[in-house]
Order: structure tokens, then C-alpha cells, then sequence
């Protein structure tokens, strides 16, 4: 079955700064890769998502890549506010079959005024 | 309905009673998810319910999990003979399903929070 790895798991930059974060996959059938945020005793939301079929997306202040070949993704947040500061999460899955969303284990994000 | 919905919020029991956990998907939707959060830990998947397919079970940690969902909407996650360390926070999730347009964006319920003494 999939596999998701999601690397830092902590992460501290000030604010202004870029943050990015780094996943991998292992099946490489996996097709579509959303990004949840989860503030701190809230539930996760979809942030951004993208599908194999393009290599970048960009929404505002948050950017996404995909390496299809490495069969890794990232998430790129610039200008980083305090609001930012959240656990993200990545996540795998192919979006054409019957598949599970599967999650990376996260990363805490802290965003220092 | 508006939003995933699930009861309890909060659930203590002792050690060695059986629970149950409910899940109000949104309406309309095929796909509903069942993951455990452990404090600061992530999110850790337990079963995938599609439609009328039979459900993928594979995350369950032990024959003491079970899930049902009747009629393609509500669904109960029951953990029997519970123990200390299924101590967590388990949140349900719906997605339109597949073949639908924004088939895997998930919505999450607020989450059950389950303490066993």
C-alpha cells in the first residue's frame, strides 16, 4: 500500500521568511496529493492540491511541486504570517480507482513575530 | 447536512468497556474515512468506506475495531474491550466519492475525543 514520509516534522522561521516542506510517496500509481492544515485544536482543511498531470500550482502565497519520476511533492509558503503557524499535513492517493487518502505524519510550523 | 458531524465530542470510559463513535457525513457524499489522532501525533488511517464497495479495513489496529455504515451515509466506529492506549481524538471525514468532481477533497468532522481510564 501507499506510503507517505513528510520531512521536517518541526519547522521555525520568522516571519517574512519561506517555509518549505517535503514529501515522498511510494506507489506510483498515486495521482492526486492535497495538502491539509490543521490549526491547533481544530480540524484539518484542504489548503491546496495538485494532480499528476500538471508540475506546479500556486495559490497566493502557497505553491506546490510535483516530481512525478522522484515521486515527491512539496509545499512552498512565502512571506510567512504568524497565521500560518499550524501542523500540515501531505497526503497521497489515485483519485481514478476506489483508493484511501493516505497522510504523511506532519509538520509543525511556528511562524516567530 | 452542512458539515461532517460527530458525537460524541468527548467520550471517557474505563478500561475494558466497548464504545461507539458516529459519523454524519456531508449528504450526497459516497466516500466517508474513518483516522485516529493521537496527541501531536498525525493522522492515522483506520477504514475507507465507497459507496457499496466492500470496505478497505486495512488500517484497523486490531479485531477490536469495527466499523459499519448503513444505508451509504452514517456510519459507527465501535472499539470493544477498549484499553488505555486507544486513548485519541477520531475523526471522520466525507469526500464526493469516486467519479465526482473533487472526488478525494476531504471534509473533516470536529472529531470524537476518547479517554480510557
Amino acid at each position: 500500500g501507499e506510503n507517505v514520509e513528510q520531512h521536517p516534522s518541526t519547522l521555525s522561521v520568522q516571519e517574512g521568511d519561506s517555509a518549505v516542506i517535503k514529501c515522498t510517496y511510494s506507489d506510483s500509481a498515486s495521482n492526486y496529493f492535497p495538502w491539509y492544515k490543521q490549526e491547533l485544536g481544530k480540524r484539518p482543511q484542504l489548503i491546496i492540491d495538485i494532480r499528476s498531470n500538471v508540475g506546479e500550482k500556486k495559490d497566493q502565497r502557497i505553491a506546490v511541486t510535483l516530481n512525478k519520476t522522484a515521486k515527491h511533492f512539496s509545499l512552498h509558503i512565502t512571506e510567512t504570517q504568524p497565521e500560518d503557524s499550524a501542523v500540515y499535513f501531505c497526503a497521497a492517493s489515485i483519485q481514478t480507482s476506489y483508493d484511501k487518502v493516505i497522510f504523511g505524519p506532519g509538520t509543525s510550523l511556528s511562524v516567530i513575530p | 447536512g452542512a458539515g461532517v458531524s460527530q458525537s460524541p465530542s468527548n467520550k471517557v470510559t474505563e478500561k475494558g468497556k466497548d464504545v461507539e463513535l458516529r459519523c454524519d457525513p456531508i449528504s450526497g457524499h459516497t466516500a466517508l474515512y474513518w483516522y485516529r489522532q493521537s496527541l501531536g501525533q498525525g493522522l492515522e488511517f483506520l477504514i475507507y468506506f465507497q459507496g457499496n464497495s466492500a470496505p478497505d479495513k486495512s488500517g484497523l489496529p486490531s479485531d477490536r475495531f469495527s466499523a459499519e455504515r448503513t444505508g451509504g451515509s452514517v456510519s459507527t466506529l465501535t472499539i470493544q474491550r477498549t484499553q488505555q492506549e486507544d486513548s485519541a481524538v477520531y475523526l471522520c471525514a466525507s469526500s464526493p466519492g469516486q467519479g465526482s468532481s473533487g472526488a478525494n477533497v476531504l471534509t473533516f468532522g470536529a472529531g470524537s475525543r476518547l479517554t480510557v481510564l
